[in-house]
């Protein structure tokens, strides 16, 4: 089976730094992305990792290790519009390209 | 601007009935999805399609079905909604070859009483 695991919420200050992590275990592997969702409105794109390493975009990285099963999503100087729900998702094999395979989302809170 | 366009934001229906979820993106993407959205659980895949005519089941395809009859539009059919199919509803599409992953529709909530 398939399984995909992230917090299901997390709460940081205004201009602090948070990560958020994801396991995974797929049949087949083929690319980590993150998407952003802020309630009420569709996901968007925010990174995307097919190699071991750090992908950075401005105030957000994301990082990959396919030999652990594991990606982070570090939001650095967070700002109020962060607060949104961010979602692991995983390509599972090349034969069914797009296809992907979703975690249930991690809320994050930003305080003032 | 690209976009998916889903052709309802909120439905609400009535048990049995069935019910036609439309989908339009003006891509020319191959690929196009239907997920449903269910606090705790997450994107769950109902239905995918990789060109006209075809489709392939996702991971919760029960009592629903499919038709993609051109290239751009992905319809979603409830054939007798049921009050578990409350949900909401997004699809999506992508272009073979394509790492930005999905451009998602804005999503129909719909409600089944």
């Amino acid at each position: 089976g398939q399984n995909i695991d992230q917090p299901t919420e997390m709460t940081a200050t205004e201009g602090a730094i948070v990560q958020i992590n994801c396991t995974y275990q797929t049949s087949g592997f083929n690319g980590l992305f993150w998407y952003q969702q802020h309630a009420g409105e569709a996901p968007t794109f925010l990174s995307y990792n097919v190699l071991d390493g750090l992908e950075e975009k401005g105030r957000f990285s994301s990082f990959l290790s396919r030999s652990k099963g594991y990606s982070y999503l570090l939001l650095k100087e967070l700002q109020m519009k962060d607060s949104a729900s961010y979602l692991c998702a995983v390509r599972g094999d090349t034969d069914s390209w797009g296809k992907l395979q979703f975690g249930a989302g991690t809320q994050v809170v930003v305080t003032p | 601007d690209v976009k998916v366009t889903q052709s309802s934001r909120y439905l609400v229906k009535r048990t049995g009935e069935k019910v036609f979820l439309e989908c339009v993106q003006d891509m020319d993407h191959e690929n196009m999805f239907w997920y449903r959205q269910d606090p705790g659980l997450g994107l769950r895949l109902i239905y995918f399609s990789y060109d006209v005519k075809m489709k392939e089941k996702g991971d919760i395809p029960e009592g629903y079905s499919v038709s993609r009859e051109k290239k751009e539009r992905f319809s979603l059919i409830l054939e007798s909604a049921s009050t578990n199919q409350t949900s909401m509803y997004l699809c999506a599409s992508t272009q073979t070859g394509d790492n930005y992953g999905y451009t998602f529709g804005s999503g129909t909530r719909l409600t089944v009483v």
